[in-house]
C-alpha cells in the first residue's frame, strides 16, 4: 500500500489569495482523490483525477496530476474564510497522509 | 439520501471498559470503511467490508478491535479493554459499487478514554 504525502503541512493566506497544496505518492496509480476536512468533522470528497488526465477543474478548484513525477497539486483560487480546513490527497487504496492545514484569514 | 451516520458522536469511557460504535452507510453502498484519526494526522485505515465480507484489516486493528457488518448494511466497531491510546476520532465511510473510488464519510465518533 502507499500513502499520499501532502506539502506544505500548514498554509496561511489572506482571503482572496490563491492556495496551492501538493501531494506526492510512490507507485503507479489509476486515479487520485482530494478531500477536505473541516475541524472535528468527517471528510468531504472534492475531486477525483484519473491517470490519463493532467488537469481537472471544479468551481474554484483546479487539480493537476503529473504521473511522471508522481505528484498532484490542488489550487484553490480566490480563497474564502470558509475554505479553512485540512486537505488530503488519497491514492486508490485510501492511505491518507497528514494533510495540509489551510487557514484563510478574513 | 441522508448520508453516512455514526452513533454515538461522542463517547467518554474509563480505561478497561468496552465500547461499541455504529455506522449506518448510505443506502445501497456496498463498501464500508473504518478509519481512526488522531489530532493533526490524517485518517488511518482500519478495515473495510464489501457487503457483509470483511475484506481487509490493518495491522492497526489489534485483537482488542473487532468490526462486523452482519447483514451488509450497518456496521459496528467494538473496542475491548480500552486504553488511553485508543482516544481518537473513529470515522466511517461508504462507497457505491458504481463509484467505489469515492468515499462518503460520516461525521465520526470521538472517543476519549480516561
Amino acid at each position: 500500500s502507499q500513502q499520499g504525502e501532502e506539502d506544505p503541512q500548514a498554509l496561511s493566506i489572506q482571503e482572496g489569495e490563491n492556495a496551492t497544496m501538493n501531494c506526492s505518492y510512490k507507485t503507479s496509480i489509476n486515479n487520485l482523490q482530494w478531500y477536505r476536512q473541516n475541524s472535528g468533522r468527517g471528510l468531504v470528497h472534492l475531486i477525483l483525477i484519473r491517470s490519463n488526465e493532467r488537469e481537472k477543474h471544479s468551481g474554484r478548484l483546479r487539480v493537476t496530476l503529473d504521473t511522471s513525477k508522481k505528484s498532484s497539486s490542488l489550487l484553490i483560487t480566490a480563497s474564502r474564510a470558509a475554505d479553512t480546513a485540512s486537505y488530503f490527497c488519497a491514492p486508490p487504496d485510501m492511505r491518507f497522509g497528514a494533510g495540509t492545514r489551510l487557514t484563510v484569514k478574513p | 439520501d441522508t448520508g453516512v451516520s455514526q452513533n454515538p458522536r461522542h463517547k467518554i469511557t474509563k480505561r478497561g471498559q468496552n465500547v461499541t460504535f455504529r455506522c449506518d452507510p448510505i443506502s445501497e453502498h456496498n463498501r464500508l470503511y473504518w478509519y481512526r484519526q488522531t489530532l493533526g494526522q490524517g485518517p488511518e485505515f482500519l478495515t473495510y467490508f464489501q457487503n457483509e465480507a470483511q475484506l481487509e484489516k490493518s495491522r492497526l486493528l489489534s485483537d482488542r478491535f473487532s468490526a462486523e457488518r452482519p447483514k451488509g448494511s450497518f456496521s459496528t466497531l467494538e473496542i475491548q479493554r480500552t486504553e488511553q491510546g485508543d482516544s481518537a476520532m473513529y470515522l466511517c465511510a461508504s462507497s457505491p459499487l458504481r463509484d467505489r473510488e469515492t468515499q462518503y464519510f460520516g461525521p465520526g465518533t470521538r472517543l476519549l478514554v480516561l
